[in-house]
């Protein structure tokens, strides 16, 4: 149970085109979903939180005309990175949060297994 | 500020018991998970404390005290598949996730 799907699993693409990363819960509804970015051999960055129906939260430091976020549903939320560039590419990982009775309390983030973004 | 400490990395014999400290300082708590990730894949959900004591979960067990703002996790009966890095990740007073770097554990035959 608990399970999370992303899509794709990498990609890579030219500089200055769109990227959108799809995060889905299959087997419960997420009140809130989170996205990360984590660089080799550093720890997991929150880039922003979203909760179903309303505007993402974003960290300090992240753009969010660059990645947008949409929390359509309470099983999907979408990241787009806009205008990619090479330092763009990382570890994009989403979490969902709300699968209660699953192997832990309702605040725990399960998370889906990433998306590797190279730009060229 | 908010912060966590753990060792960065830890080596460990097959079949042995490991344990790896955690002490963290947040602006509030609501709780302690622990998650493992192997390299080049996501986090899996590993423990949850929120009470000081002991929960044990098959050869996985997680201990923490709030007082001290310490965890542990003890991997017991150790297989090489456990070579990952272990996240101790504490929720804050808002029950977000502090996340640090984790602490890398090899597993040697």
């Amino acid at each position: 149970g608990a399970v999370v799907s992303q899509h794709p699993s990498w990609v890579i693409c030219k500089s200055g085109t769109s990227v959108k990363i799809e995060c889905r819960s299959l087997d419960f509804q997420a009140t809130t979903m989170f996205w990360y970015r984590q660089f080799p051999k550093q720890s997991l960055m929150l880039m922003a939180t979203s909760n179903e129906g309303s505007k993402a939260t974003y960290e300090q430091g992240v753009e969010k005309d660059k990645f947008l976020i949409n929390h359509a549903s309470l099983t999907l939320s979408t990241l787009t990175v806009t205008s990619a560039h090479p330092e763009d590419s990382s570890f994009y990982i989403c979490s969902a949060r709300g699968g209660s009775g699953r192997e832990g309390p309702t605040d725990t983030q399960y998370f889906g297994p990433g998306t590797r973004l190279t730009v060229l | 500020g908010q912060n966590i400490d753990q060792p960065t990395e830890m080596t460990a014999t097959e079949g042995a018991i490991v344990q790896i400290n955690c002490t963290y300082q947040t602006s509030g708590f609501n709780g302690l998970f622990w998650y493992q990730q192997h390299a080049g894949e996501a986090p899996t959900f590993l423990s949850y404390n929120v009470l000081d004591g002991l929960e044990e979960k098959g050869r996985f067990s997680s201990f923490l005290s709030r007082s001290k703002g310490y965890s542990y996790l003890l991997l017991k009966e150790l297989q090489m598949k456990d070579s990952a890095s272990y996240l101790c990740a504490p929720m804050d007073s808002n029950y977000q996730l502090i996340w640090g770097a984790g602490t890398k554990l090899i597993i040697k035959p």
